[in-house]
C-alpha cells in the first residue's frame, strides 16, 4: 500500500547548527503533509504544514520543503538549541483529515 | 487549538482484561481519531470515532477488539478488549476540523 517513510532513522546535531530531516512518500495525489515533534512522553505536537500547491513554507527557526517531482519532503531547522532533541515525523494527509505517519526520526541536539 | 485531556494516562493491566481509555476535547469537534504508537515506533490510525454512529476501523482493526464509543462531540473512549503484551503502545486521541491534528499526550498501557 501506500507509505510515508524517512531515509534516517537518527541524526545528532551540534547544538547551534542546521539540522535537516528528509521524509519520502508514494503517494502522488497527497495533497497535504505535516511535521510533527514528539517529546518522551508525550503527544505529537505540531510543528509545520505545506500544501500540495506550496514547495517551501517558513516558519519560526523551520522550513518545510517539498518536491513533489522526486515525493520528497524535508524539514529544515535553523540554529538548533537542546530543547530541538525530540523524535520528528512526517505525516501524509489525503484531504478527509486521517493522517499516514512516517517512520520518525530521532534528533538528539549535542551541547 | 483543542485541548485534549486523555486518562488514564498509563497504566499496567494483565493479560485477558480490557481498559477503557478517555479523550475529553475542551471544544466541539467534528472528527476525532485514535491511534497506536507500539514501542519505539510510529503511529498507526486505528478507526475515526464518529458521532451518532458506529466507528470506521482501518484495515487489520476491529470492533470486537478495539470498541469505541463517541456519544457527542467532545468525548470519546476506545476499549482495549482481551489484552495481550502485544498490546502494549501508547494510545492516542487526536481531533481535527480544518487539516491539522490536535493530539493528546497519550495513554501508555503495559501488559503483562
Amino acid at each position: 500500500g501506500e507509505s510515508v517513510g524517512l531515509h534516517l532513522p537518527t541524526l545528532s546535531v551540534q547544538e547551534g547548527d542546521n539540522s535537516i530531516i528528509n521524509c519520502a512518500y508514494s503517494n502522488s495525489a497527497s495533497d497535504y503533509f505535516i511535521w510533527y515533534k514528539q517529546e518522551s512522553g508525550k503527544g505529537p505536537q505540531f510543528i509545520i504544514d505545506i500544501r500540495s500547491n506550496m514547495d517551501k513554507r517558513q516558519g519560526q527557526r523551520v522550513t518545510v520543503l517539498l518536491n513533489k517531482t522526486v515525493k520528497h519532503l524535508s524539514l529544515q531547522i535553523a540554529a538548533t538549541q537542546p530543547g530541538d532533541s525530540a523524535v520528528y515525523f512526517c505525516a501524509e494527509n489525503f484531504g478527509n483529515e486521517k493522517l499516514t505517519f512516517g517512520t520518525g526520526t530521532r534528533l538528539t541536539i549535542i551541547p | 487549538s483543542a485541548v485534549i485531556s486523555q486518562k488514564p494516562s498509563r497504566d499496567i493491566c494483565q493479560r485477558g482484561t480490557s481498559l477503557t481509555i478517555q479523550c475529553q476535547v475542551d471544544s466541539q469537534v467534528t472528527m476525532m481519531f485514535w491511534y497506536r504508537q507500539q514501542p519505539g515506533q510510529s503511529l498507526t490510525l486505528i478507526a475515526t470515532a464518529n458521532q451518532g454512529s458506529e466507528a470506521t476501523y482501518e484495515s487489520g482493526f476491529v470492533i470486537d477488539k478495539f470498541p469505541i464509543s463517541r456519544p457527542n462531540l467532545t468525548f470519546s473512549t476506545l476499549t482495549v478488549s482481551n489484552m495481550s503484551p502485544e498490546d502494549s503502545s501508547i494510545y492516542l486521541c487526536s481531533v481535527g476540523d480544518t487539516g491539522e491534528l490536535f493530539f493528546g499526550e497519550g495513554s501508555r498501557l503495559t501488559v503483562l
